[in-house]
């Protein structure tokens, strides 16, 4: 069964301390694995997809990177309105109709 | 390019009553699928469609039920409601590449307390 933790679950961050949101991930045969935003009562935002082991992405203050069994969401110089949880997911190649499986999430707050 | 949206927004039912939920898909999307977030957890699969044909299922049993119509439209049903089944309803499109579906993008989601 496919299964995706994400650490920390909470963290504070001052504006322009920049840190790391961890994703590991135990999968079949992974596909893709995506990285959402999600505002409170909003639906996910996609950010990125990483499909193979050493593949990068980067958006404004935010850098995907992906090995064989965790990716790391870097957060570089972060405002206050980077502040959100941010979702980590796995597709597999294996049936399942191409599902996401998600973490519980790292709810990041920047303050001023 | 339209976004996801879906409908409505927010909805209090009683136990025991059933529920439609709606999603209007992004245009050319072919693939809907549709998640259940409970409150502090990531999304759960509840199945997807596929031109109109159910192609996967999560572990979610038969009274959730789906619809979807060559519109890009498509709906969620839900019979004999269960207090467990308050969360917010998720619905993504996702275009076909290379015959898998490719990146999942929600819509904003319908609030669904249950009394």
């Amino acid at each position: 069964e496919d299964q995706v933790t994400q650490s920390p679950e909470a963290l504070r961050l001052q504006e322009g301390e920049s840190s790391s949101l961890n994703c590991s991930y135990t999968v079949s045969g992974l596909r893709g694995l995506f990285w959402y935003r999600q505002d409170p009562g909003k639906g996910p935002e996609f950010l990125f997809t990483l499909y193979s082991a050493g593949e990068e992405k980067e958006k404004e203050r935010l850098k995907a990177t992906l090995t064989k069994k965790e990716s790391f969401l870097h957060i570089t110089a972060p405002k206050p309105e980077d502040s959100a949880t941010y979702l980590c997911a796995v597709q597999a190649f294996t049936g399942g109709g191409n599902k996401l499986t998600f973490g519980t999430g790292t709810q990041l707050k920047v303050e001023l | 390019e339209t976004g996801v949206t879906q409908s409505p927004t927010h909805l209090i039912k009683t136990r025991g009553q059933q529920v439609t939920l709606r999603c209007s898909s992004q245009s050319g999307h072919n693939t809907v699928s549709w998640y259940q977030q409970a409150l502090g957890q990531g999304p759960q699969f509840i199945f997807q469609y596929y031109r109109e044909e159910e192609n996967g299922r999560g572990n979610f049993p038969p009274r959730f039920s789906g619809l979807q119509f060559p519109n890009y439209s498509s709906e969620l049903n839900v019979n004999a409601l269960e207090l467990d089944d308050s969360a917010l309803y998720l619905c993504a499109s996702s275009p076909e590449r290379g015959g898998y579906t490719d990146t999942q993008y929600f819509g904003p989601g319908t609030r669904l307390t249950v009394l």
